[in-house]
């Protein structure tokens, strides 16, 4: 069983338009993270998200949005796509008082 | 802000050589220190980690020191192999329990 996974796990698409992106975890976390790797590997958080609060990192434009029906999942939701969005997009989760973090397999965006 | 510093950028080793990959934060109140590797084109994965109240850590060819006084920690391989190629990031949790990253640092191991 996939402990964090997310899809899709390859995503292309034009500039302008709207796209969602799934994650969902079966580990019981109480927290999920949305984090943005680009070419340089750096990892960057984007949103932190526990069901008491959401946490964004200003630097992330407002395009992008975390939408969490229930504990299990966070989904991410990119409005009017940008060349400079493409990047690998890494769901992951972990519970806060041990924390480890288990990440998702990547979703690589693409946007021509 | 808080921050973690993780250098080389890139380390270059012979196969069989040991590789220490160093990093610094600047939270006080940090109290868990994990390590993550990340093997082209895959997921990054956990594969040690170490808390405050310890000052080293080993697991088979891997091992973690901390030094807290300092605000260090390294992570350490010895016998390297092929397979250990692939990029590392430390991280260092805060008080507000959020992971600090380093930059990562790009092991190649050469044959």
């Amino acid at each position: 069983d996939t402990a964090v996974s997310q899809t899709p796990k390859y995503l292309v698409t034009q500039m302008g338009n709207d796209k969602s992106i799934k994650c969902e975890q079966n580990l019981g976390h109480d927290t999920m993270y949305w984090y943005k790797q680009d070419s340089k590997k750096f990892l960057k958080i984007m949103f932190s998200y526990n069901n008491k609060e959401l946490i964004i990192n200003e630097t992330v434009p407002n395009r992008f949005s975390p939408k969490s029906p229930d504990k299990a999942h966070l989904n991410l939701h990119i409005n009017s796509l940008e060349l400079g969005d493409s990047a690998v997009y890494f769901c992951a989760s972990s519970q806060e008082a041990t924390g480890g973090y288990t990440f998702g397999s990547g979703t690589r965006l693409t946007v021509v | 802000g808080e921050n973690v510093e993780q250098h080389p950028s890139t380390l270059s080793v012979q196969e069989g050589d040991s590789a220490v990959i160093k990093c610094t934060y600047s939270d006080s109140a940090s109290n868990y220190f994990p390590w993550y590797k990340q093997e082209l084109g895959k997921r990054p994965q956990l594969i040690i980690d170490i808390r405050s109240n310890v000052g080293e850590k080993k697991d088979q060819r891997i091992a973690v020191t901390l030094n807290k006084t300092a605000k260090h920690f390294s992570l350490h391989i010895t016998e390297t192999q092929p397979e250990d190629s692939a990029v590392y990031f430390c991280a260092a949790r805060g008080s507000n329990y959020q992971l600090i990253w380093g930059a990562g640092t790009k092991l190649i191991i050469k044959p």
